[in-house]
């Protein structure tokens, strides 16, 4: 079962522009990470938020974390072709989930050049 | 380091047919986990070893199964597929799989396995 909701489904935005992804989730976590996915390809980690942290930036990824909301969004700045892909948040719930992280349903993000 | 590898890529099976993937973590990774991907459903936690133990499983039925090796390369297995059975599956890497309390594990996942039953 999915942990929870991301939104939008798809983006369309053209290059040069920003984009936001949400997501939400159920349960209490240790951490958040975001993954990319091209074309059914494997997932490739972005970037990992932990529950006491509410702000973590890498190179044009910003992610934010509201553990009281039980959300988080992750910005892309200055998109580029290149970054089209979905867009996956995973949540670790910690403790005795071991190696198992929960995914949203993911955004399809579509640069245009 | 070299990444998490996966074979086949791509396999067709019928149904009533066995399968077996393969994972082959990073060097040093001693937690595998094993997803399945599909439009319908998402991606879907299947179960995790560590150590050559079984330590988490997801809700899949009993026809799903996995082991893993001394050297932490890990497999599953599908008995008896079915035509939903028909998905990516993905295997994940990570040093310890969460198993401290504050873990920031992060897991590395492999191209996958598109597996589809005719």
């Amino acid at each position: 079962s999915q942990q929870g909701e991301e939104d939008p489904q798809a983006l369309s935005i053209q290059e040069g522009e920003n984009a936001t992804m949400n997501c939400s989730y159920k349960t209490s976590i240790n951490n958040l990470q975001w993954y990319r996915q091209n074309s059914g390809r494997g997932l490739v980690h972005l970037i990992l938020i932990r529950s006491n942290e509410r702000e973590k930036h890498s190179g044009r990824l910003r992610v934010t974390l509201d553990t009281s909301k039980k959300s988080s969004s992750l910005l892309i700045t200055a998109s580029r072709a290149a970054d089209t892909a979905s867009y996956f948040c995973a949540t670790d719930a910690g403790g005795t989930s071991y190696g198992k992280l929960t995914f949203g349903q993911g955004t399809i993000l579509t640069v245009h050049p | 380091k070299a990444g998490v590898t996966q074979t086949p890529r791509y396999l067709i099976k019928t149904r009533g047919q066995q399968v077996t993937l393969s994972c082959s973590p990073i060097s040093g990774h001693r937690s595998v986990s094993w997803y399945q991907q599909t439009p319908g459903q998402g991606l879907q936690f299947l179960f995790e070893y560590f150590s050559e133990t079984q330590r988490n499983k997801g809700n899949f039925p009993g026809r799903f199964s996995g082991r893993q090796f001394s050297n932490s390369r890990s497999e599953m297995n599908v008995s008896t597929l079915e035509l939903g059975d028909s998905a990516l599956y993905l295997c994940a890497s990570s040093l310890l799989g969460g198993q401290s309390p504050q873990s920031t594990d992060t897991q590395y996942f492999g191209p996958g396995t598109r597996l589809t039953v005719l």
